[in-house]
């Protein structure tokens, strides 16, 4: 069946630093990936699509990798601020809404 | 621009109980969903429905009730609430079938079912 996996260990590091989350899946080819910010006692909220033909996406502050072949995407903030902790949670798609599959999230702490 | 709203935002109910989670959104999506969340395991679709009068079932339907009479609106209903679902319930909408849409969560609905 299919999978994804997430770090479900808190993320902990010092503002200023990189942030690097994990998204991995198992018998599934998404043709895209989102990733979602969830703060506490909230919906989640759309931060980033890539497609299975990107490399690479940036938005500000953000970076997604998509590998097919690894089955992976990584999420990386540069210049990490505490406003950035929440739980990120990923979001491997295709066409059809009958598999709307999400990871369970990370939880990111950024330290001062 | 209220977006999509949810209510209750909290309830208390008891086994075997009715309980239905009203869902509104303005922006006319076609998609709507219910997701239920729990520790572990993430976010799992409950139901889903593409227009008004079409719903179908997601991952975790069982107990579960879902009408659409109008596109801006998505009940969901428990009919003989258990202990197993209490949880926190998010409805969402989405515009388009199309690759990669946004999805967008309403705020949730925290259900106690004692």
């Amino acid at each position: 069946s299919q999978k994804i996996e997430q770090n479900s260990e808190a993320l902990n590091i010092q503002e200023g630093k990189t942030a690097t989350l994990t998204c991995n899946y198992t018998n599934y080819s998404p043709a895209y990936l989102q990733w979602y910010r969830q703060d506490p006692g909230r919906g989640p909220v759309f931060l980033l699509l890539i497609r299975e033909n990107e490399k690479e996406k940036r938005k500000e502050r953000l970076k997604v990798t998509f590998d097919t072949t690894l089955k992976q995407s990584l999420f990386h903030i540069t210049a990490s601020q505490p406003a950035d902790s929440a739980t990120y949670l990923c979001h491997p798609g295709k066409g059809g809404y009958n598999k709307l599959i999400f990871g369970a999230g990370t939880r990111l702490a950024v330290h001062p | 621009d209220a977006g999509i709203t949810q209510s209750p935002r909290y309830k208390i109910t008891e086994t075997g109980r009715q309980v239905t989670l009203m869902c509104h959104q303005t922006w006319s999506h076609s998609y709507m969903f219910w997701y239920r969340q729990d520790l572990g395991h993430g976010l799992r679709l409950i139901y889903y429905s593409a227009a008004a009068d079409i719903t179908d079932k997601g991952e975790v339907p069982d107990g579960y009730v879902v009408s659409r009479s109008k596109t801006e609106n998505f009940p969901l209903t428990l009919e003989s609430a258990t202990r197993s679902q209490t949880s926190v319930y998010f409805c969402a909408s989405s515009q388009r079938q199309d690759s990669g849409n946004t999805i967008y969560f309403g705020e949730g609905s925290w259900l106690t079912v004692v």
